[in-house]
């Protein structure tokens, strides 16, 4: 079956260390995104990345890093330097990343990230 | 800048009540136009879509028509159920894949 993982479903991480975020995809899309999502607020763009070795800040990327490496894995990492980690962190892909593209995005099921 | 508006939450409504969350954008040139759910502890799966001034999106009883004229996507259903209790949320993607989601309206039907 296609479709997009995150790993791990919950994460807990104390004040201070980085955590990585896992985000896979087996849909063969150019394109990945990750999101930030607090209650009430909706969903934030971290980074996106429309091709293989290539990606772009969102409107909230401070204390956040990405690689893109290969085409199916857009792993997160959120630093010490972000000063309010705890939220629902998702991931999405789309078909093609380039311009006139209509698509759709395909979400994953989440990693819920608590700093204690 | 592209955006959307969506009404707050949230509503509660009893079993095969009507349901109506509005949606308005604002967007240069000719966005396309998403409804997604979220059932709790999940992420996001795509409900309908339009492309095109007009269109019309339906999944699993859900409506939205794409109304250039007043910006708007409202989302309707004639009878709603339990298992529609869920976060919805309207999007825009405009030219550059980019997305615009707004803030979510959590729907509660109670039987």
């Amino acid at each position: 079956d296609g479709g997009i993982t995150q790993s791990p479903k919950y994460l807990f991480r104390k004040e201070g260390q980085n955590v990585t975020l896992s985000c896979e995809q087996n849909l063969n899309h150019d394109a990945m995104y990750w999101y930030r999502q607090d209650p009430g607020q909706g969903l934030r763009l971290i980074y996106y990345s429309q091709i293989v070795n290539d990606f772009q800040k969102g409107d909230i990327a401070e204390g956040y890093s990405v690689s893109r490496e290969k085409k199916e894995s857009f792993p997160l990492t959120v630093t010490s330097a972000q000063k309010n980690p705890t939220a629902f962190y998702l991931c999405a892909s789309s078909i093609e990343g380039g311009l006139s593209s209509y698509n759709e995005q395909f979400f994953g099921p989440g990693t819920r990230l608590t700093v204690l | 800048g592209d955006s959307v508006t969506q009404m707050e939450g949230p509503v509660t409504l009893s079993e095969e009540a009507f349901l109506t969350i509005n949606c308005t954008y604002t967007a240069t040139g000719y966005p396309s136009l998403f409804w997604y759910v979220q059932y709790p502890g999940e992420g996001l799966q795509l409900l309908l879509k339009a492309t095109k001034a007009d269109d019309k999106g339906s999944n699993k009883g859900f409506e939205a028509t794409y109304r250039k004229e007043t910006t708007s996507f409202h989302l309707e259903k004639g009878s709603v159920q339990v298992s529609d209790s869920a976060v919805y949320f309207c999007a825009l993607m405009n030219t550059g894949n980019q997305f615009y989601f707004g803030t979510g309206t959590s729907l509660t039907v109670i039987p």
